[in-house]
């Protein structure tokens, strides 16, 4: 199992461009996550979904948007870069259990994003 | 207030000493607490989980106090190889997410 794989690892962009970082996983797990990190702080939540075709907002979620189509893949779109957005971007993965218990979270390697 | 707070550090050991981290949570409804590890550009990795009873992995000891809404980490004989920054996470009851704290950094020095 290769995990949870992200691309790319690291990207500049201009303010104003767009972009779309990838994530995938093959562990069939059903609840994905995208969090960024800035230097010194917690991860923050950006967004989440809970299965293919549902997708929720976490913590931070201005500026960004997702899409679950399939149980494998969830990509964070960055319509409009701002210099705010440099950051570390993590996908993370997890299984949920019906009965309520949720194993742990595991993570990519990360994309760092520089926005000028 | 911040769901999770830690002392950011740094903490600097010799190495062979022991060291404690220390956590607070503000939501009393947190059902599931973990200590992950991060090394410098890499990604967080789940350390342990911590249970009620208190739990040991090796040389790592973490402890719950759900009357206080605190968790701890204990590490004994350092090892240079447990230079890293340790985040203590939160998960409450009904949430989807988890709640990461900042960070507590740790260099063993040889």
């Amino acid at each position: 199992n290769a995990g949870v794989t992200q691309t790319p690892k690291f990207r500049i962009l201009k303010i104003g461009q767009s972009m779309t970082l990838q994530c995938t996983q093959d562990m069939n797990h059903n609840y994905m996550y995208w969090y960024r990190q800035d230097p010194g702080m917690g991860l923050k939540l950006i967004y989440y979904s809970v299965g293919a075709g549902i997708t929720d907002k976490g913590e931070v979620p201005n500026g960004y948007n997702v899409s679950r189509s399939t149980t494998e893949d969830f990509p964070l779109r960055l319509e409009l870069a701002a210099p705010s957005q440099t950051s570390v971007y993590f996908c993370a993965s997890s299984y949920y259990w019906s009965h309520g218990y949720q194993e742990t979270q595991y993570f990519g390697p990360g994309t760092r994003l520089l926005v000028l | 207030r911040k769901e999770v707070e830690q002392d950011p550090g740094p903490f600097n050991v010799p190495e062979g000493a022991t060291v404690a981290f220390n956590c607070t949570y503000s939501n009393s409804a947190s059902q599931s607490f973990f200590w992950y590890r991060q090394d410098c550009r890499k990604e967080p990795k789940l350390l342990m989980s911590v249970y009620s009873s208190g739990n040991e992995d090796g040389r790592f000891t973490a402890q719950l106090n759900r009357a206080s809404q605190y968790i701890s980490l204990l590490i004994r004989d350092s090892k240079l190889s447990d230079s890293a920054t340790y985040l203590c996470v939160v998960k409450q009851t009904g949430a989807n997410n988890l709640f990461f704290g900042t960070g507590t950094r740790l260099t063993v020095i040889p």
